[in-house]
């Protein structure tokens, strides 16, 4: 039950495109197509943005995308604005019933 | 509207007990996995606790096994958390979530609530 592998930080200025990493292993991220990414504002709880790496839920806008490429998944925001500052984290399920987390990456905006 | 509203947290002492509650509302609560995912002060998330459906298996992070137990009440349309032989690294803000499918992603979240484990 390691957590997921995410860059502590990432910053991009409005309009551009940054992209989040999420490393794991073949047991969670590499064998399942069930990861999911989260947005998180201070004090808020977290919502979601992506489920089963590349869905987004409605209502999420189209700039969030989401990939897979073996056991890294990837996390992609474009045309950046200044409410996209937030943490982010990954998620997937890990085999028998249990889903394990990124450790977060904090997202600022320039 | 999906709205899920934990409660039962507060400050106790190393060694005591807590019962975390969150009311579920604006779906078919019967019909959906359900998780406990807590959030350390400035730390990053981490899942807790699952339960299928119908209250038949329950699935636990190591580190609380033994100690929590999550049960849901579906007439009631209630989560539980019962959190015994609390340690100081249990301090944590603890969220409710509805879960999408035996894959068990979270989709949508309480607003959590705080527990504190503290002498």
């Amino acid at each position: 039950q390691s957590a997921l592998t995410q860059p502590r930080s990432v910053s991009g200025s409005p309009g551009q495109s940054v992209t989040i990493s999420c490393t794991g292993t073949s047991s969670d991220v590499g064998g399942y197509n069930y990861v999911s990414w989260y947005q998180q504002h201070p004090g808020k709880a977290p919502k979601l943005m992506i489920y089963d790496v590349s869905k987004r839920p409605s209502g999420v806008p189209d700039r969030f995308s989401g990939s897979k490429s073996g056991n890294t998944a990837s996390l992609t925001i474009s045309g950046l604005q200044a409410e996209d500052e937030a943490d982010y984290y990954c998620c997937s399920y890990a085999g028998s019933y249990i889903v394990v987390f990124g450790g977060g990456t904090k997202l600022t905006v320039l | 509207e999906v709205q899920l509203v934990e409660s039962g947290g507060g400050l106790v002492q190393p060694g005591g007990s807590l019962r975390l509650s969150c009311a579920a509302s604006g779906f078919t609560f019967s019909s959906y996995w359900m998780s406990w995912v807590r959030q350390a002060p400035g730390k990053g998330l981490e899942w807790v606790a699952n339960i299928k459906q119908d209250g038949s298996e329950k699935y636990y992070v190591d580190s609380v096994k033994g100690r929590f137990t999550i049960s849901r009440d579906n007439a009631k349309n209630s989560l539980y958390l019962q959190m015994n032989s609390l340690r100081a690294e249990d301090t944590a803000v603890y969220y409710c979530a509805r879960v999408l499918g035996w894959w068990l992603t979270p989709d949508y979240w309480g607003q959590g609530t705080l527990v504190t484990v503290s002498s």
